[in-house]
């Protein structure tokens, strides 16, 4: 079966600081991935996706870049974190090619900027 | 692109009531309207999903609606019961490469008991 790795599960940065978060998916090959972001609260936000390596849609413009270096892994980076990159990030997959396969969300890392 | 609301932002039912969450989409070409429930702290999970060639699906006291022609989607979840509060997302999805799914902006659901 399917299972999908997020971590860490909590992390407090100072702003300023750099980030990487990481997700992987076991038990499917080529999965689409996805970054979602959820602040305090809110609804779920795209921030970016995934349909191959190195093959990456960002949603909004921000301070954060995505990253596919191997098949089943997605990493969230930034350079230097704001005090607005606060929230819940979650990584999410759904299955290529097929239309009417639902997203499957990894645990989620609640980071806080301070 | 597509764009999805959901009504109401909060929704409080009195014990073994009815709920109903309901969604607009834009998108005609949507095809693909799953319901996610989020409990506190945790990610959102899959509770049940519709396919746009059917008008209604059920699973035990959740089922789901479709109207493509108005283009919305609602939640009925019957005889409510306290492990029901949760925040609920309705979703569509957009026929690119990945299926991409745009959420509402979720209804926090509290029963009371």
């Amino acid at each position: 079966s399917q299972t999908i790795h997020q971590w860490p599960a909590t992390l407090v940065q100072p702003v300023g600081s750099p980030l990487s978060l990481e997700c992987t998916v076991e038990g499917t090959s080529n999965p689409n991935l996805y970054w979602y972001r959820q602040a305090a609260g809110r609804g779920l936000q795209l921030l970016f996706y995934s349909v191959g390596i190195g093959q990456i849609s960002s949603e909004v413009p921000q301070n954060l870049s995505a990253s596919r270096p191997q098949d089943r892994q997605f990493i969230l980076s930034s350079k230097k974190l704001l005090l607005s990159d606060s929230g819940f990030y979650l990584c999410a997959w759904n299955a290529w090619g097929s239309l009417f396969s639902p997203l499957h969300f990894g645990n989620g890392t609640r980071l806080t900027v301070t | 692109g597509e764009n999805v609301e959901q009504h109401p932002s909060t929704l409080s039912v009195q014990e073994g009531d009815s709920a109903v969450i309901k969604c607009t989409y834009s998108d005609s070409a949507s095809n693909y309207f799953p319901w996610y429930k989020q409990e506190l702290g945790k990610r959102p999970q899959l509770i049940i999903d519709i396919r746009s060639n059917v008008g209604e699906k059920k699973d035990q006291r959740i089922a789901v609606t479709l109207n493509k022609t108005a283009k919305h989607f609602s939640l009925h979840i019957t005889e409510t019961q306290p492990e029901d509060s949760a925040v609920y997302f309705c979703a569509a999805s957009i026929l690119e490469y990945g299926n991409k799914l745009v959420f509402g902006a979720g209804t926090i659901l509290r029963v009371k008991s």
